[in-house]
């Protein structure tokens, strides 16, 4: 097991363009997070899954943005006619749910997304 | 709203000083308090966490202290070395809807550690 793996590490396209990441988590833990970083700030949620299921989506994903998490295993986060302001680094970051808690939080080292 | 507060932005410290990061949270309902120390180009990497039920906890060089009643909690880096420059974020965490998930961070501080 090596950790969170996030694909593509850098991305950069034009705006308008859609674009998609892909996250793959640790193969043992059944929840899956997105993170948004932007220069100088720390992480925000966007949003998380349990398995295949989506439980909560911040009011950051706006509706130019899906997530995904077909068969409860690897993750996807397109976004669709990207902005300038989409420019970030989008992080992953996965967790094995036990008795009510979150344990072994792990983040990926991050898809850095750069629009022009 | 920004739910937890980070300081100093930036901190510059001798090898060998004591680094002494600090955050204050609104909500309280946060019952986890994690600290990641993130390098450039990598994600964040969980240092040391605390629960509200201790008020202070010391893994290697680093400790957490945390104040239930003051809403507030610091990272305290004892003998500081290079190889600790790096980003530092507080976050914390709250019990909702039956598990912690979702991680609510600082806007991080900057400590360079000089040789």
């Amino acid at each position: 097991d090596t950790g969170v793996s996030q694909n593509p590490r850098h991305k950069i396209t034009k705006r308008g363009q859609n674009v998609t990441f892909r996250c793959d988590p640790i193969s043992e833990h059944n929840r899956l997070y997105w993170y948004r970083q932007t220069l100088g700030q720390g992480p925000e949620f966007l949003t998380y899954f349990q398995n295949e299921a989506q439980l909560e989506k911040s009011r950051l994903l706006s509706d130019r943005f899906s997530a995904e998490r077909p068969k409860g295993s690897f993750s996807t986060l397109e976004i669709q006619r990207t902005e300038q302001g989409d420019s970030a680094m989008y992080l992953c970051a996965s967790s094995r749910r036990s008795g009510g808690k979150a344990y072994g939080y792990t983040f990926g080292s991050g898809t850095r997304l750069t629009v022009v | 709203q920004q739910q937890v507060k980070q300081s100093p932005q930036s901190l510059i410290v001798q090898k060998g000083g004591i680094s002494i990061i600090n955050c204050a949270y609104e909500n309280t309902a946060f019952d986890y308090f994690p600290w990641y120390q993130q390098f450039p180009g990598k994600g964040p990497a969980l240092l040391i966490a605390i629960r509200p039920d201790v008020s202070e906890k010391k893994e290697g060089r680093f400790t957490i202290s945390f104040n239930k009643s003051a809403k507030q909690f610091s990272l305290h880096i004892m003998d500081s070395q290079p190889g600790d420059s790096a980003t530092y974020f507080c976050a914390a965490s709250g019990n909702s809807g039956g598990s912690n998930y979702k991680l609510t961070f600082g806007k991080g501080t900057l400590l360079t550690v000089n040789p």
